[in-house]
C-alpha cells in the first residue's frame, strides 16, 4: 500500500543553520503532499502543499518541491530558528482521496 | 474564522468503559476525519465523515464509531475500551470544492483530544 518515510531524529542544529528533512513515498497514482508541523503539545498545522509533479510549496520559509522522478517531497529551509524546534509530519493523500497517510515525523531541535 | 475545536482537551477513563468526543468543524467545511496518534508515532486514519455519511474507515475496530450530524459536527466513540487506545485523538476538516481554501486532498487538523486509559 501507499506509505511515507521520513528521516529519523532527532535532527539538533544551531540557530541560522540550514534544515533538510528527506521524505520518500510509495503511492499509486498522483497523490497530492503535505508537510504538518506539531509543537509540544499541540495538534498537527499545516506548513506547506504541492499536489502536482514539480509543484513547489512554501510557507514561513520552508520550501519543498513534489519530484516524481525520485518520489521524493524534502523539506528545506535555509536559516532555522528556535521556534523552529518542533516534530515534522511528511503526508500523503491515499487514492481514494479521504485519509491521509503520514510518515513517523521528525523532530527537529534549534539551539540559540 | 474560527478553526477546527476539538472537546475535552484531556480525557482520563478506565479500561472498558466508553468515551466521546467531539469536533466542530472549520466554518462551512463538510468533511470531518478523525485519526489516532499514538505516542511518538504519526497519526492514523480512523474513518472519515461526509454529509452525516461514513466515506472511507482505516484499520479500526468497529468498537471505534462516529456520527455527523447536519451542522458538520462530529463525534468518535469508543467502546470497551483498552489501554493502547490512550493516545492523542485528533479531528480534521476539509473545506467544500470552490470554498477558500480549497486543495484537493487538504485537511486542517484541530488541537486534539488526549486520552488516557487506566
Amino acid at each position: 500500500g501507499d506509505s511515507v518515510t521520513q528521516m529519523e531524529g532527532p535532527v539538533t542544529l544551531s540557530e541560522e543553520a540550514c534544515l533538510t528533512i528527506n521524505c520518500t513515498y510509495t503511492a499509486t497514482g498522483y497523490p497530492s503532499l503535505f508537510w504538518y508541523v506539531q509543537y509540544p503539545g499541540e495538534g498537527l498545522q499545516l506548513l506547506l502543499k504541492a499536489t502536482k509533479a514539480d509543484d513547489k510549496g512554501s510557507n514561513k520559509g520552508f520550501e519543498a518541491t513534489y519530484r516524481k522522478e525520485t518520489t521524493s517531497f524534502h523539506l528545506e529551509k535555509g536559516s532555522v530558528q528556535v521556534s523552529d524546534s518542533a516534530v515534522y509530519f511528511c503526508a500523503l493523500s491515499d487514492p481514494a482521496g479521504t485519509a491521509l497517510i503520514f510518515g513517523k515525523g521528525t523532530t527537529l531541535s534549534v539551539s540559540s | 474564522e474560527t478553526g477546527v475545536t476539538q472537546s475535552p482537551t484531556h480525557l482520563i477513563k478506565t479500561r472498558g468503559q466508553q468515551v466521546t468526543l467531539r469536533c466542530s468543524s472549520q466554518s462551512g467545511h463538510n468533511t470531518v476525519s478523525w485519526y489516532q496518534q499514538a505516542l511518538g508515532q504519526g497519526p492514523q486514519f480512523i474513518f472519515q465523515y461526509y454529509r452525516e455519511e461514513e466515506n472511507g474507515r482505516g484499520n479500526f475496530p468497529p468498537r471505534f464509531s462516529g456520527l455527523q450530524f447536519p451542522n458538520y459536527s462530529s463525534e468518535l466513540n469508543v467502546n470497551a475500551l483498552e489501554l493502547d487506545d490512550s493516545a492523542l485523538y485528533l479531528c480534521a476538516s476539509s473545506p467544500q470544492a470552490g470554498q477558500e481554501g480549497y486543495v484537493k486532498n487538504i485537511q486542517y487538523f484541530g488541537a486534539g483530544t488526549r486520552l488516557s486509559v487506566l
